[in-house]
């Protein structure tokens, strides 16, 4: 059973506009959400996450928006980029204690930026 | 900030030969590894969780003979693939994980059994 799903699986946005990645999870225990990014032949690389304390987040163009009642999340990216266009994956765990458990990923967007 | 050196980044063995890949945290000590797998354009696949001086947990269907997982300090981790065969041929990704600072991955290892 996918526990995070991620849509759309492929994007493709002009430079400069907004890229919108969409998550939805089932389990409420989960209590933390990052998002990664992968450019191919490496490894993942944290973005940006968010707790479910707070709705929105933001650093410089990317946005987390958090909606609890609807375990939904979604990443925003704002203007942009060529260098932008790499693979998203949303995820989720739950923190156990003082430490976080196993992440949980979508199945990743394929996000293309045409310049 | 957290950094994961991952070698090699790729490798290329003959069938029925073993494989290791390392994994270390540079700069902080890794209370747990997880070990992955990815196939072209699909999600990180969960094969292990590991904690420092104890056995690895393996995923369902994962074989624990073929990978071998050993962590057996705070900034190493291991993953041995044994006998491998062509199928055995992806990208594996370790990730580190430490409670103050999140998760964190290594760069990954691009296998290929010829």
């Amino acid at each position: 059973q996918q526990q995070v799903k991620q849509s759309p699986q492929s994007l493709i946005v002009q430079k400069g506009g907004i890229s919108i990645i969409n998550c939805a999870y089932e389990n409420t225990a989960f209590d933390y959400f990052p998002w990664y990014q992968q450019f191919p032949g490496k490894g993942p690389a944290l973005l940006i996450a968010i707790r479910p304390d707070v709705s929105e987040k933001k650093e410089g163009r990317f946005t987390i928006s958090f909606n609890k009642s609807a375990k939904q999340f979604s990443l925003h990216i704002m203007d942009s980029q060529p260098g932008d266009s790499a693979t998203y994956f949303c995820a989720a765990t739950r923190r156990g204690g003082s430490t976080l458990g196993r992440l949980y990923f979508g199945r990743g967007t394929q996000l293309t930026v045409w310049p | 900030g957290a950094v994961v050196s991952q070698h090699p980044s790729w490798v290329i063995c003959k069938s029925g030969t073993s494989v290791k890949i390392e994994c270390r945290s540079l700069d902080f000590q890794a209370t747990t590894m997880f070990w992955y797998r990815q196939f072209p354009k699909q999600s990180l696949m969960l094969m292990a969780t590991s904690n420092e001086g104890s056995k690895a947990t393996y995923e369902q269907g994962v074989e624990k003979d073929k990978f071998l997982i050993n962590h057996a300090s705070l900034t190493l981790s291991t993953l041995t693939v044994t006998s491998a065969h062509p199928e055995d041929s992806s990208f594996y990704i370790c990730s580190a994980r430490d409670g103050v600072k999140g998760y964190t991955f290594g760069s990954g290892t691009r296998l290929t059994v010829v």
